[in-house]
This record gives structure tokens, C-alpha cells and sequence, in this order.
């Protein structure tokens, strides 16, 4: 089955502790990204990459970072988590050109808080 | 700037009548793409519909389509015959496809709410 698969789902921590969030897509795809969605604000690009070891930030890639060492996975990285990260979380893959649409494949969310 | 903007934060629609969703959007890009998305109350992403900026004709799918129209920049989704199951975030989004700009990073609206009343 085609799918992006983030884990974990739900998380609680505490203030400055290193979190990473996995995600990893089985549909070949070479774009990959990242979003955080809060109430009021919809959804925002923290990262994106066009393909492997390529990457660029999108609107609020502060407190992120991210790497694309293969083609599938797309970590996302909290280096220092605060509480203003708290949000939900997607990880979205896309395939286009070639006459495809384009459009973002997304994973279930991950529902992060921070303490 | 907002790049895409949904002016209406909650929407109410009868059952089996039509609903449109505004969506208006900002790029100075000739070659871009339009989306819409359904984030029912379980959370998850559904695509609905895509609008190229080339494309002449108005997107449909099923229920759904797109009604574009570029000089305004404006890519409103009109659901027919709304349907109890209907009841949802929706969100607007632009991919800008001009990759010696921004390499293809997605824009997304703060969302409508549609609530659709036996």
C-alpha cells in the first residue's frame, strides 16, 4: 500500500530535550516536506527537499533541522524543542512532472508537545 | 505577504445544496499549481482537486471543482450536493513551480470549516 509513515503519533516532552520525528514514504517519490499545522494559522512549510542530500527551508524552518540522506526518509529534527513547537505535525512526499499533478501524499500527523 | 488567503473561517450549507469555498492567492509566477485539501475531524490530508496555471479548462472531480480564475487569482471549490460526510476543514494551496524561484514550495490557507446541516 502507497503510504507516508510518521512516527511517533503523539509525544510529550520536556524543554530542550533532542527529538527526532521519522518519516518515511514508499512511493519512490522525490519531493519531500514538512509541516507544522496550528489552530487559526493552517499549515506551514518548515523544510523541504527536492531530492536526495538536497534541501531548503520553507516559512518557519527556526528550531528544525532536517537531512535526506535517502531517497525515502525525511527526518525531522528538534534540536532543542520549546513549548512554542508545540503543534501537529505532517510529513507530505509528492511525485511531479511528467504529467503528474503533483499533489502532497501526507502521513497521519505526529502531535507533539512540548513541556 | 499571505500567499494564500480563505476569508471564510466556518461555513454552513444544507444538505444536497452546492457550497462554494473562497480562495484567493498571490505569486508573481507564471507557472504555479492549485490544490485543495479535506482534513476531516479524524485529522488526515485528503487531496481533493488540482488546478495547473496553464490549464484552460476548470478542474473537476465528482462533486468537486475548481472554479479558476486567473486575472482575479482566485480558485474557489464548489462542492454539489453537499453530503453529511462533507463536514470538514478545507484548505487551499499553491505550489509555486518556478524553480529558479523557489523550488516548489507548497503554500497553504488557513482553512475553512464546513459544517453541512441535515
Amino acid at each position: 500500500e502507497a503510504q507516508v509513515t510518521q512516527n511517533p503519533r503523539y509525544l510529550i516532552t520536556v524543554t530542550g530535550k533532542k527529538l527526532t520525528v521519522t518519516c518515511s514514504q514508499n512511493m519512490n517519490h522525490e519531493y519531500m516536506s514538512w509541516y507544522r499545522q496550528d489552530p487559526g494559522l493552517g499549515l506551514r512549510q518548515i523544510y523541504y527537499s527536492m531530492n536526495v542530500e538536497v534541501t531548503d527551508k520553507g516559512d518557519v524552518p527556526e528550531g528544525y533541522k532536517v537531512s535526506r540522506k535517502e531517497k525515502r526518509n525525511f527526518p525531522l529534527i528538534l534540536e532543542s524543542p520549546s513549548p512554542n513547537q508545540t503543534s501537529l505535525y505532517f510529513c507530505a512526499s509528492s511525485l511531479f512532472g511528467g504529467g503528474n499533478t503533483g499533489e502532497l501524499f501526507f502521513g497521519e500527523g505526529s502531535r507533539l508537545t512540548v513541556l | 505577504a499571505q500567499k494564500i488567503t480563505q476569508t471564510q473561517p466556518g461555513m454552513f450549507v444544507q444538505e444536497k445544496e452546492a457550497v462554494t469555498l473562497d480562495c484567493t492567492y498571490d505569486t508573481s509566477d507564471q507557472s504555479y499549481g492549485l490544490f485543495w485539501y479535506k482534513q476531516p475531524s479524524s485529522g488526515e490530508m485528503i487531496f481533493l482537486i488540482y488546478q495547473g496555471s496553464y490549464d484552460e479548462q476548470n478542474a473537476t472531480e465528482g462533486r468537486y471543482s475548481l472554479n479558476f480564475q486567473k486575472a482575479r487569482k482566485s480558485a474557489n471549490l464548489v462542492i454539489s450536493a453537499s453530503q453529511l460526510g462533507d463536514s470538514a476543514m478545507y484548505f487551499c494551496a499553491m505550489r509555486d513551480d518556478d524553480i529558479s524561484n523557489t523550488g516548489n514550495q507548497f503554500y497553504f490557507g488557513t482553512g475553512t470549516s464546513l459544517t453541512v446541516i441535515p
